[in-house]
């Protein structure tokens, strides 16, 4: 069976700061790794995801994401916090041959001044 | 990717009671499955529902609970049947759709329950 944790349930930067929100998956097989963003009162909006191929993967909003496989790692980074990116971000998990995804339990983002 | 609406946006219903809840889709897609995020958690996968056949429920949710229709390609209605409190939450929609690359499952704004 698959499962994502993610480490932090809350995590606070300042503006301009570096953000790192950390995701490491279970999975038996090669799996299809995503983060979601959700804004409050709204639904899930698809930030990055990575397949195959380049580990590193970027994506909307100036976030980035790299699959360490040896670390069964998917960190989601972005270099320089802004007060849009106040939100919940959940790491969710696809095994290759299946449709189903598993979410991490997410994590809060607050930026301050 | 695909635009999902759903309605309504948000009910309070009293318990008892049940709601439905509609998603429509832009784009025809075969695969379809609500989820359910209740107060400070995660999204819990109810069931998936494929056009022309029954939905398939995971464990834990049943279908004389949450009884889903599919009639089409664009279209899928989950209702939540005799409500109770612990039934409040979002309940999201999501297809699943791809532009040419692997699948991708993209999410409606969700209905937020509030049972009294």
């Amino acid at each position: 069976a698959q499962s994502v944790t993610q480490l932090g349930s809350h995590v606070s930067v300042s503006e301009g700061a570096l953000v790192l929100l950390r995701c490491n998956y279970s999975s038996s097989v090669p799996p299809y790794l995503f983060w979601y963003v959700q804004y409050p009162n709204q639904g899930l909006q698809l930030l990055l995801k990575y397949t195959t191929g380049a580990t590193l993967v970027k994506g909307i909003n100036g976030f980035e994401a790299e699959f360490k496989k040896s670390e069964t790692s998917f960190h989601l980074t972005k270099p320089s916090a802004h007060m849009s990116d106040a939100a919940e971000y959940f790491c969710a998990v696809r095994t290759g041959g299946g449709n189903k995804l598993t979410f991490g339990t997410g994590t809060q983002l607050k930026v301050e001044l | 990717s695909a635009v999902i609406s759903q309605k309504p946006s948000r009910d309070i219903c009293q318990r008892g009671t049940s709601l439905t809840i509609q998603c429509q889709v832009d784009s025809q897609v075969t695969m379809m499955f609500w989820y359910r995020q209740q107060p400070g958690q995660s999204l819990t996968l109810i069931a998936t529902a494929n056009q022309g056949s029954e939905a398939t429920y995971e464990s834990g949710f049943v279908i004389d609970k949450f009884p889903i229709s599919r009639p089409n390609l664009t279209f899928s209605t989950l209702t939540v049947s005799n409500l109770s409190p612990e039934d409040s939450s979002i309940y999201l929609c999501s297809v699943e759709y791809s532009s040419g690359g692997p699948f991708e499952q993209y999410f409606g704004p969700g209905t937020r329950l509030t049972v009294t």
